[in-house]
């Protein structure tokens, strides 16, 4: 059973950059997924931020691309995400998740329990 | 960027209904659309990937047709546990976009 978890602070200043951890258990890291992140602002819908393949190959939202960093540890079976410069605006549950392509089609599959990040002084 | 838009966002409705949800897409975007599940508090879930295949261990209550722009998602018999709110997703292109949600409410 594939399950993921989400860790990191639940508190960052404005300004300041939120870091989260995701530790896969019952799959490799260096699997044929790819790995992603997806928040939710509260009360509000879903946002894909984006994702990782093991050799270090990324994909980001261009709405976030010059903030957002995610990096894959295989020693660990962990990805993480490094979000800079945050505002309110990105406060949300933040879920990492992993995509599954079946005959070349991406789903995200598998999804962490999801961990709220506020971002206040 | 390709947009999603889902209809109604709000729907009422009673157990034992059909109920259909509907998304459409800005552009054409083949059958790389799936379907996801959100109850409160909860992760997403996966109900239906390539616009109709059926994720393992999802009622077959649930299906999904479509192509191209214009796709829906049928619950044939509404359970007390399918008042959820309910969300489409493309894969055609990046950055992989989601539709607003429609919010399934018991009448």
């Amino acid at each position: 059973q594939v399950q993921l978890q989400e860790s990191g602070p639940g508190l960052v200043k404005p300004s300041g950059t939120l870091s989260l951890t995701c530790v896969v258990s019952g799959d490799s890291i260096s699997s044929i997924n790819w790995w992603s992140w997806v928040r939710q602002p509260p009360g509000k819908g879903l946002e894909w931020i984006g994702e990782i393949f093991h050799i270090g190959t990324t994909n980001y939202n261009p709405s976030l691309k010059s903030r957002v960093t995610i990096l894959v540890d295989k020693s660990k079976n962990q990805f993480s995400l490094k979000l800079s410069s945050v505002t309110a605006a990105d406060t949300a549950v933040y879920y990492c998740a992993s995509l599954y392509y079946y005959d070349g089609l991406p789903f995200f599959h598998h999804w962490g329990q999801g961990t709220l990040v506020t971002v206040s002084s | 960027d390709i947009q999603m838009t889902q209809s109604p966002s709000s729907l009422s409705a009673s157990v034992g209904d059909r109920v259909t949800i509907t998304c459409r897409a800005s552009q054409s975007i083949s059958n790389y659309l799936n379907w996801y599940q959100q109850k409160p508090g909860k992760a997403p879930n996966l109900l239906i990937y390539a616009a109709s295949s059926l994720q393992s261990g999802v009622p077959s209550r649930f299906s999904g047709s479509g192509s191209g722009t214009d796709f829906t998602l049928t619950i044939s018999s509404l359970q007390p546990e399918d008042f959820a709110t309910y969300y489409c997703q493309q894969s055609y292109s990046s950055p992989r976009t989601f539709g607003q949600g429609t919010k399934l409410e018991i009448k």
